[in-house]
C-alpha cells in the first residue's frame, strides 16, 4: 500500500515561472519529510527536508511546505531553470524507513 | 569523497542465473540501505543493515534474494535463481546514522534484466 503518493506523474513549466511538486502521505506517524531529484542513469540526490515540526524550509530555489493537518506537502522551484529537468521523488521517514512516492518527472522548456 | 560505488553498472542474464550486486558504501557510513526501483512499485527498500547487522529484511521479495554485508565497506545483494520479473533498477545507498534526520545518499544503480 503506497503511504506517500505523488499524484501527477509529469508536469511541464516554462523557464523562469514557478515549478509546483505536490506530495500527499497518508502515515501520520511520519516526521520528516525529503525530496530527492533523479537524472537518467543515475541515483536519486537528496535536494531538500522538513520536519515534521516546521511548516516551511528553504534553500535557494527551493522551498518545502508542509500542511500535517492535510498530510501534504509540496515543492516549490522559484525561478526554475533547464537544469531542473528531472524527476523529483517525495520521501517520508519514520524511523530509518524511507517510503517514496512513484515520482513525478518535471520538464522545464526554454 | 567517491559517493556510494554500485557494480555493475548494467546486468543482462538468463532466467535461473544467479546474479550479484556489488556495493560499496560512503566511508564511515554505519547504515546501507538496499533498494529496488520498478515501474509498478516504485523505489522499494529491500534490506537495511546498521553496523553490519541485517536489521530489517521484511522488504526482500522472497527466498531467492539475499544480502549480505561482512564488512563496513562492502555489501552485496543476490538472487538465486533469477527470474523475468526480477529485472528492474537496484539501489544500494548509505546514511551516516540511519534514522531521521540522516540523509540517504544514493550510488547509480544497477539496471538489470533477466531473459
Amino acid at each position: 500500500d503506497q503511504q506517500v503518493k505523488q499524484n501527477s506523474p509529469s508536469l511541464s513549466v516554462q523557464e523562469g515561472r514557478i515549478s509546483i511538486l505536490n506530495c500527499d502521505y497518508t502515515n501520520s506517524m511520519f516526521d520528516y519529510f525529503l525530496w530527492y531529484k533523479k537524472y537518467p542513469a543515475e541515483g536519486p540526490t537528496f535536494l531538500i527536508s522538513i520536519s515534521s515540526i516546521k511548516d516551511k524550509n528553504e534553500d535557494g530555489r527551493f522551498t518545502v511546505f508542509l500542511n500535517k493537518s492535510a498530510k501534504h506537502l509540496s515543492l516549490h522551484i522559484v525561478p526554475s531553470q533547464p537544469g531542473d529537468s528531472a524527476v523529483y521523488f517525495c520521501a517520508a521517514n519514520s524511523g530509518y524507513a524511507l517510503n517514496f512516492g512513484k515520482g513525478t518527472s518535471l520538464l522545464v522548456t526554454p | 569523497d567517491a559517493g556510494v560505488i554500485q557494480s555493475p553498472r548494467h546486468e543482462v542474464t538468463e532466467m535461473g542465473q544467479e546474479v550479484t550486486l556489488r556495493c560499496k558504501p560512503i566511508s564511515g557510513h554505519n547504515s546501507l540501505f538496499w533498494y529496488r526501483q520498478t515501474m509498478m512499485r516504485g523505489l522499494e527498500l529491500l534490506i537495511y543493515f546498521n553496523n553490519n547487522v541485517p536489521i530489517d529484511d521484511s522488504g526482500m521479495p522472497e527466498d531467492r534474494f539475499s544480502a549480505k554485508m561482512p564488512n563496513a565497506s562492502f555489501s552485496t545483494l543476490k538472487i538465486q535463481p533469477s527470474e523475468p520479473r526480477d529485472s528492474a533498477v537496484y539501489f544500494c545507498a548509505s546514511s551516516l546514522l540511519g534514522g531521521a534526520p540522516d540523509t540517504q545518499y544514493f550510488g547509480p544503480g544497477t539496471r538489470l534484466t533477466v531473459l
